[in-house]
């Protein structure tokens, strides 16, 4: 079956710009999350969905940053007002839930690279 | 500290030689991940275990819950093995979100 996509797979954008990254999710999957890969850096969370449940938001690096989930499936991760900083790789990843304190295995999607100019 | 340390940062070998990566943490967890990043490829999940060892091909991942460590073991390494390997834990009690290792790059020539 289909496996995570992300929308677009290259942005470039400049300063001050606002911007909109799309993660589509495996179908059925109700955990999905979100992570940042900066140049020489490694992976960094920013947030994480479950269900109903209220957002993980404690990756966010700052209130520039913001995220939601639509119908529990396509999840959309917003920058605001970017800065050179956020240049990176937005990664998405979505698995199966079992239960509270149950991690299961992370299907990763292809990633948003992101350049701010 | 890093919560997460892997060692080597880097590790180049010869074809045919056996590769170890070692991972240590200093929290409790939930599961331990490892991931494989190719060159501008994706992110793939090769293990997740939480409690002795797993075989996925080629490749063994094993994990001692008591000295928090795991270790990659690829034998009989061949060029498309190179990549970049990324140990991940799952903190215990946690959303579970992932913790990263800063990866370990290895390029295997042939």
């Amino acid at each position: 079956g289909a496996g995570v996509s992300q929308s677009p797979s290259n942005k470039v954008t400049e300063k001050g710009k606002d911007v909109e990254l799309r993660c589509d999710p495996i179908s059925g999957h109700t955990a999905l999350y979100w992570y940042r890969q900066s140049l020489g850096q490694g992976l960094e969370f920013l947030i994480y969905f479950q269900g109903n449940s209220a957002p993980d938001k404690s990756g966010l690096p700052s209130d520039r940053f913001s995220a939601e989930r639509t119908g529990g499936s396509v999840s959309t991760l917003t920058i605001q007002r970017t800065q050179q900083e956020d240049s990176a790789v937005y990664l998405c990843a979505s698995s199966f839930f079992y239960g509270k304190y149950f991690t299961d295995t992370q299907y990763f999607g292809p990633g948003t690279r992101l350049t701010v100019l | 500290k890093n919560e997460v340390e892997q060692s080597p940062q880097n590790l180049t070998a010869q074809e045919g030689e056996f590769i170890t990566i070692n991972c240590s943490y200093s929290v409790g967890i939930s599961a331990l991940h490892w991931l494989q990043q190719h060159p501008g490829g994706g992110i793939v999940s090769l293990f997740m275990l939480s409690s002795g060892k797993k075989k996925h091909g080629r490749l063994i991942a094993t994990i001692n819950i008591q000295e928090k460590h795991s270790s990659l073991h690829i034998p009989a390494s061949h060029p498309r093995d190179s990549a970049v390997y990324i140990c991940a834990v799952g903190i215990e009690g946690g959303s579970e979100k992932l913790v990263f290792g800063k990866g370990t790059k290895l390029t295997v020539n042939p």
